[in-house]
């Protein structure tokens, strides 16, 4: 399968702790967007990368988020000291052209 | 702050009627609408990306349209089957870094 993955498919945490969700895009892609969505809402923009630069983040992502490509490969999202404000579905996607194709997404719950 | 606001929020329709959708955005600022089909469990798969004013696309059953002038984009389909349920959501990119703005879709339920 060459579309976009991501990992863990479900994660569920305690809230005060802090996780960690991964993204491997399809190959060639250099453009890589992290969104999440909440229940009744469509996906909201978080960040997204360049390669290894991240070009643009939201102000929804609180210093308790941070996001890396290092490689300019797959990329990581962590949120730390979660909080059940955080329980979504947390979205990857990279960009060919003009469209972008999403992985199955991370669904977190903050317990 | 940029508005995609959809309606209607959920449908229900019979198998072999027809249906459409409404997406409407911002008119000034445009890059591209987009349109995605998203089914529980999966990833969401892309429709439809149109840039120009008037452009009009099809897959299948499956068909768009876009004003740009006005900030509106309507999807159709055609006959619809049950495994066209799915939530259908709609997103407008305003510049080429092309992170989008999605509205918060339409739940469609297809029932044979």
């Amino acid at each position: 399968d060459t579309g976009v993955s991501q990992n863990p498919r479900h994660k569920i945490t305690k809230r005060g702790q802090n996780v960690t969700f991964r993204c491997d895009p399809i190959s060639e892609h250099n453009r890589l967007y992290w969104y999440r969505q909440t229940l009744g809402q469509g996906p909201e923009f978080l960040t997204y990368f360049q390669n290894e630069a991240q070009l643009e983040k939201s102000r929804l992502l609180s210093d308790r988020f941070s996001a890396e490509r290092p490689k300019g490969s797959f990329s990581t999202l962590e949120i730390q000291r979660t909080e059940q404000g955080d329980s979504a579905m947390y979205l990857c996607a990279s960009l060919d052209g003009y469209e972008q194709y999403f992985g199955p997404g991370t669904r977190l719950t903050v317990t | 702050i940029l508005n995609v606001e959809q309606s209607p929020q959920s449908l229900h329709v019979q198998e072999g009627d027809s249906t459409n959708f409404t997406c409407s955005f911002p008119s000034s600022n445009f890059y591209a609408l987009h349109w995605y089909r998203w089914e529980t469990a999966k990833s969401p798969e892309a429709l439809f990306v149109m840039t120009l004013n008037g452009d009009e696309k099809k897959k299948g059953r499956i068909s768009a349209t876009l004003n740009t002038k006005e900030g509106y984009s309507y999807l159709y389909i055609k006959g619809s089957q049950p495994e066209d349920s799915a939530t259908y959501l709609c997103a407008f990119s305003a510049s080429s870094a092309r992170q989008l703005t999605f509205g918060s879709g339409t739940q469609l339920t297809v029932l044979p």
